[in-house]
């Protein structure tokens, strides 16, 4: 069946580091690929998405690509802030069905 | 646009009772699914209606867990009787038909759930 894979974590980082969380997937046909983000306390929220090989999801200077021939979807960030601190989720999804998460990865952001 | 509902946020019973939890999902969204995330994993879906039929209820421990979408709007998922394992956050999420894979899931707060 259908799997998402992400890095384990916590990541721990300094203000204005470089952020990378993998995250590869397992899926048939061609699926849609997601970055959730769980803030503290708050609900799921959609970050980015892709729909199709090549495309790249971007959103409050988070990117991802969607990489079909490396079945992958990493999300970078140029520069973190405190702000960004929260829980990270890759999910996938084909047609309108459930979307399959990641077991999602930490990432701390300190001054 | 208001944004998925959900209540209780919080909920403590005991093991063998029973408890229900209530969505209101986004006005106009056809879609609607039910998670379990368990601590420490990413959420998993245990049942998705298209307005008040189920499409998927596969990863549904019937045994104890019901739900319904009375005419297509409002969702109620109940547990009887709760056991340990049950101790999770209850995610709804709603989704607008007819946009295929592209379609976006917008989740609620969630109900956090304690079996003692």
């Amino acid at each position: 069946g259908d799997s998402v894979t992400q890095m384990e974590g916590p990541v721990t980082l300094s203000e204005e580091a470089f952020l990378t969380i993998n995250c590869t997937y397992t899926a048939t046909g061609y699926p849609s690929l997601f970055w959730y983000v769980q803030y503290p306390g708050e609900g799921l929220q959609l970050l980015l998405k892709a729909t199709k090989a090549d495309d790249k999801g971007s959103n409050k200077g988070f990117e991802a690509t969607y990489r079909k021939e490396t079945t992958s979807f990493h999300l970078e960030k140029g520069s973190v802030q405190v702000s960004d601190s929260a829980v990270y989720f890759c999910a996938l999804s084909r047609g309108f069905q459930k979307l399959v998460f990641g077991t999602g990865t930490r990432l701390l952001v300190s001054p | 646009e208001a944004g998925v509902a959900q209540s209780p946020r919080y909920k403590i019973i005991e093991k063998r009772q029973s408890v229900a939890f209530w969505c209101n999902p986004i006005s106009g969204h056809a879609t609607l699914y039910w998670y379990q995330q368990i601590l420490g994993q990413g959420p998993k879906l245990l049942i998705q209606f298209q307005n008040n039929g189920v499409v998927d209820d596969s990863q549904l421990p019937k045994d104890r867990f019901s739900a319904e979408r009375l005419k297509g709007v409002d969702s109620t998922l109940k547990i009887q009787p709760a056991k340990l394992e049950d101790s999770a956050v209850y995610l709804c999420a709603s989704r607008l038909s007819g946009q295929g894979a592209q379609g976006t899931q917008y989740f609620g707060p969630g109900t956090r759930l304690l079996v003692l």
